[in-house]
């Protein structure tokens, strides 16, 4: 079955950076897009970006241009996340979602970012 | 971008109970309406696709229907296991957005 598993949660501070991963098992990982998804404390989702099926080509919200990179590794079944100059409002629970061509369906568990000095 | 609201932010419903949640969207965005169910500490879970289909495995007293900029989530013989949170999401034009979501308590 479909699974999507991702890295471990993560404290950074101020300016940092940070890279999430999301590994992919049950599909082949080409045939679908692959969207990331924040959610900050009681406030709703927001959309980040995606990773395309097939070529890969990357989409991103204007929230975060010049900030975010979506990237994959074919061999490994994985899709990276990286957000960069991270500021308080960036903490945040993380989720990559797998869109089949309606959506997304399936969500990883989320991974917590934490930024703080 | 396309805006959605989406009400009312909180509800409680009794087992027994049908509810209806209503997300609006602030443009035209055809059948392009998906549902989530979403538990604390959770991964969101896949409930309604294309504004009316029940996601394969849901149980069938969850419903969609709307077209265009209206939409509504119905919960039709509520169990005490409904109580979650919910939320729409419009995935047919970047960026995708979603609704602030739905608490409903059982």
């Amino acid at each position: 079955q479909v699974q999507l598993v991702q890295s471990g949660a993560e404290v950074k501070k101020p300016g940092a950076s940070v890279k999430v991963s999301c590994k992919a098992s049950g599909y082949t990982l080409t045939t679908c897009a692959m969207h990331w998804v924040r959610q900050a404390p009681g406030q709703r989702p927001e959309w980040m970006g995606w990773i395309s099926a097939g070529n890969g080509n990357t989409r991103y919200s204007q929230m975060f241009q010049g900030r975010v990179s979506i990237t994959r590794d074919t061999s490994a079944s994985a899709v990276y996340m990286d957000l960069t100059s991270l500021r308080s409002e960036d903490t945040a629970v993380y989720y990559c979602a797998r869109d089949a061509n309606w959506g997304p369906d399936y969500w990883g568990q989320g991974t917590l970012v934490t930024v703080s000095s | 971008e396309t805006t959605l609201t989406q009400s009312p932010a909180f509800m409680s419903a009794t087992p027994g109970d049908k509810v209806n949640i209503s997300c609006k969207a602030s443009q035209d965005i055809d059948d392009d309406m998906n549902w989530y169910q979403q538990k604390p500490g959770e991964a969101p879970i896949f409930i309604i696709q294309e504004a009316t289909t029940l996601v394969p495995g849901i149980p069938p007293r969850f419903s969609g229907s709307g077209y265009g900029t209206d939409f509504t989530l119905t919960i039709n013989n509520i169990e005490s296991e409904d109580a979650a949170y919910y939320f729409c999401l419009q995935h047919d034009t970047f960026p995708y957005t979603f609704g602030r979501g739905t608490k409903l308590e059982i």
